[in-house]
C-alpha cells in the first residue's frame, strides 16, 4: 500500500520557470514533510521540510505548501536553474523523532532546460 | 571524505551467489539503514538499526540479511542473489531521536 503519492514522475521547466512536485498523503498520523533532493551518482539529500502546524515553508527559491485538510503538499521552486535538474522525493512521517518512519514518494526526475 | 561510505560502487553478479554490500560511516551517528531504490517505486526500507545490538526489519527485508559489525559499519548480504534483486542501494545514517537521513553515494547491484 503506497502511502505517499507522488506526481508527476517527470517535469521538464524551461530557465526561471516555477517547477511544481505534489504529493498527497493517506495517514493523517503524519506530522513530518521532508523533500530530499537526489542528483546522479549521488544519494539523496535533505532539501527542506515542514511540520503540519504550518501551511508553508520557504528556504532560498524552494517552497513546501502544505493543506492539511486536503493531505496534500507540494514544492515549488522558482526561478527554475540548470542545477536544479534532480530527483525529487517527498517523504512523511509518523514519529518526527525516527528516521526509520519515513515513508517515501516514487520520485520526480526534474529536467531544467536552457 | 565521504561521510557515509559505501562499497562496492558498482557490482555485477549471478543468480544464486551470495553477495555483501558494506556501509561505514564517519558522523558518529548511531542509527543505520539500508534502502533500495528502484525506478518508479522510490525509496524502501530493507532494513535497520538503533544500536551495534538492535536489528529490525524494515518493509521489503525477505532475501536480505544485515549485520551491524560495529557503530560505525553496517553490511546488507544477499545470501542467494537473484535478478528482482538489482537495483540500487543506499546506506543512511540518522542522529538518535532525529528525522534527517544522511546518505551514502549508493552501490549499482545488477544479478543475471
Amino acid at each position: 500500500q503506497q502511502q505517499v503519492k507522488q506526481s508527476p514522475q517527470s517535469l521538464i521547466v524551461q530557465k526561471g520557470g516555477i517547477s511544481i512536485i505534489n504529493c498527497a498523503y493517506e495517514n493523517t498520523a503524519f506530522d513530518y514533510f521532508p523533500w530530499y533532493q537526489q542528483f546522479p551518482g549521488k544519494g539523496p539529500a535533505l532539501l527542506i521540510a515542514i511540520r503540519p502546524d504550518v501551511s508553508e515553508k520557504k528556504e532560498g527559491r524552494f517552497t513546501i505548501s502544505f493543506n492539511k485538510s486536503a493531505k496534500q503538499f507540494s514544492l515549488h521552486i522558482m526561478d527554475s536553474q540548470p542545477g536544479d535538474s534532480a530527483t525529487y522525493f517527498c517523504a512523511a512521517s509518523i514519529d518526527t523523532g525516527t528516521a526509520s518512519k519515513l515513508t517515501f514518494g516514487t520520485g520526480t526526475r526534474l529536467q531544467v532546460t536552457l | 571524505d565521504a561521510d557515509v561510505t559505501q562499497t562496492p560502487r558498482n557490482r555485477i553478479t549471478k543468480t544464486g551467489k551470495r553477495i555483501m554490500l558494506e556501509c561505514s560511516q564517519t558522523k558518529g551517528h548511531d542509527r543505520m539503514y539500508w534502502y533500495r531504490q528502484d525506478p518508479g517505486l522510490g525509496l524502501r526500507l530493507i532494513y535497520y538499526s538503533f544500536d551495534v545490538k538492535d536489528i529490525n526489519k524494515g518493509e521489503i527485508s525477505d532475501g536480505y540479511s544485515v549485520s551491524r559489525q560495529a557503530q560505525a559499519k553496517f553490511s546488507l548480504s544477499l545470501e542467494s542473489a537473484i535478478p528482482n534483486q538489482t537495483a540500487l542501494y543506499f546506506c543512511a545514517t540518522s542522529d538518535f531521536r532525529a528525522s534527517e537521513l544522511f546518505f551514502g553515494s549508493g552501490t549499482q547491484l545488477s544479478v543475471l
